[in-house]
């Protein structure tokens, strides 16, 4: 059963466009919820880590929002650059659960 | 610097040939993870750590062994028994707290054949 639903699975953006990933979590115990950033050859690293009191976080020119009633978050990218191409993941845990449950990944090509 | 390195970053092998993936941290991180991630389905947890002697089985451990004699090291071993080893595997660790940031390696593609 997934859990987390991610989407679009792949996304071409122009340069300077915005890049918008999503992501529906089906659990709603969940209470943590990160995005990670993975470049080609690389393991994949944190990008920004939302909770469910929280609505918005900002780090430069990336947003995460979190829509709690329903059970959605978005990975807002503006002012899109090539350096941003890179597969993106949401994932979700819950309470004393250390363990991680992925979204299948998002691959973003941001053309020049 | 602090980090968790995987090698070799590459591998190949026949098939009918268990191997071993090295992982090593130096974060002194308690926990620690083993993935494996194929296109288009994500991360998939093969067996994780929170101390030393001790491990659990992930979602898709069958087929693959750990141990855990150091904090810092984590080895995997794919078996002969994997019908399809070939992937892209990965190693991470974290501070063994809830809403601890998990630190990945630039992890191993092997492939079989």
């Amino acid at each position: 059963q997934q859990q987390v639903k991610q989407s679009p699975q792949s996304l071409i953006v122009q340069k300077g466009g915005i890049s918008i990933i999503n992501c529906a979590y089906e659990n709603t115990a969940f209470d943590y919820f990160p995005w990670y950033q993975q470049f080609p050859g690389k393991g994949p690293a944190l990008l920004i880590a939302i909770r469910p009191d929280v609505s918005e976080k900002k780090e430069g020119r990336f947003t995460i929002s979190f829509n709690k009633s329903a059970k959605q978050s978005s990975l807002h990218i503006m002012d899109s650059q090539p350096g941003d191409s890179a597969t993106y993941f949401c994932a979700a845990s819950w309470g004393s659960n250390y363990q991680l449950i992925w979204g299948a990944g998002t691959k973003l090509i941001i053309k020049p | 610097d602090g980090g968790i390195t995987q090698s070799p970053k590459y591998l190949f092998r026949k098939e009918g040939q268990n191997v071993t993936l090295s992982c090593e941290q130096n974060l002194n991180h308690d926990a620690m993870y083993w993935y494996r991630q194929d296109p288009g389905q994500g991360l998939r947890l093969i067996y994780y750590s929170q101390i030393v002697n001790d491990f659990q089985k992930g979602d898709i451990a069958e087929g693959y062994s750990v141990s855990r004699e150091k904090k810092e090291s984590f080895p995997l071993t794919v078996t002969s028994a994997q019908k399809n080893p070939t992937a892209f595997y990965l190693c991470a660790s974290t501070l063994d707290r809830h809403n601890s940031p998990l630190h990945f390696g630039n992890g191993t593609r092997l492939t079989v054949t």
